[in-house]
């Protein structure tokens, strides 16, 4: 396996249901991220992690809740989702420390429906 | 507040014609400026990153520039494969943010 990947890459769940969405990087960043793209609206960040620590929670809803149990995997733990947080749901990861790099490389992504 | 607003949101061209793409932004003090291009259905694939004005990078028939206020996506002599959306990004200093633009839906007919 190589880059950023995602499991699984759809999943649809009921409003009751709890659910996990798992990403693992093979690319030995030390930071990772969960992102959310809806329809008609720009990639938007949820949470940060840097060395399996949380750094960042951009407001989002308590029913979302982030593992990273080291700096390789990075879990999404889903309950009790409205409708509305249908979307795709993208992992991403990145090398923090340097002077150049910077960027984020991403997972093929979770398609998820809430009915 | 950081902003990235892309133009056109859609863009249809005809094989081998060449365009360009524009991303403009506003962000207190750049890291980097990313472009990636999108797949329908799948996560974004990294294609350049941008540090100051005046930079440019290449890659086959992509080439991407860099003022202090915008960026653009050159495309030249595109093939139906170059189709998909392209999303531009910036990241402030001191920050592991990214903040997107809608994106540019482009179309490239045989």
């Amino acid at each position: 396996e190589t880059g950023v990947t995602q499991t699984p890459r759809h999943l649809v769940m009921g409003m009751t249901n709890k659910k996990s969405l798992k990403c693992e990087q093979h690319l030995g960043h030390n930071a990772m991220y969960w992102y959310k793209q809806s329809a008609k609206k720009p990639l938007e960040l949820m949470f940060v992690y840097n060395f399996k620590e949380q750094t960042e929670n951009n407001s989002v809803p308590s029913r979302f809740s982030p593992e990273c149990p080291n700096s390789s995997h990075l879990f999404l733990h889903l309950h009790t989702l409205q409708p509305e947080d249908s979307a795709l749901y993208l992992c991403a990861s990145s090398q923090e420390g340097g002077s150049t790099g910077a960027e984020a490389f991403f997972g093929q992504g979770t398609r998820l429906t809430v009915v | 507040e950081d902003q990235v607003t892309q133009s056109p949101e859609a863009l249809r061209l005809q094989e081998g014609e060449s365009s360009s793409l524009n991303c403009s932004y506003t962000v207190s003090g750049l890291r980097g400026l990313f472009w990636y291009r999108q797949d329908p259905g799948k996560g974004p694939e990294f294609l350049f990153t941008l540090y100051s004005a005046g930079e440019e990078k290449e890659k086959e028939r992509l080439k991407a520039t860099l003022t202090k206020k915008e960026s653009f996506l050159h495309i030249t002599a595109p093939k139906p494969e170059d189709s998909a959306t392209y999303l531009c990004a910036v990241r402030r200093r001191g920050a592991q943010k990214l903040v997107f633009g809608q994106g540019t839906r482009l179309t490239i007919n045989p």
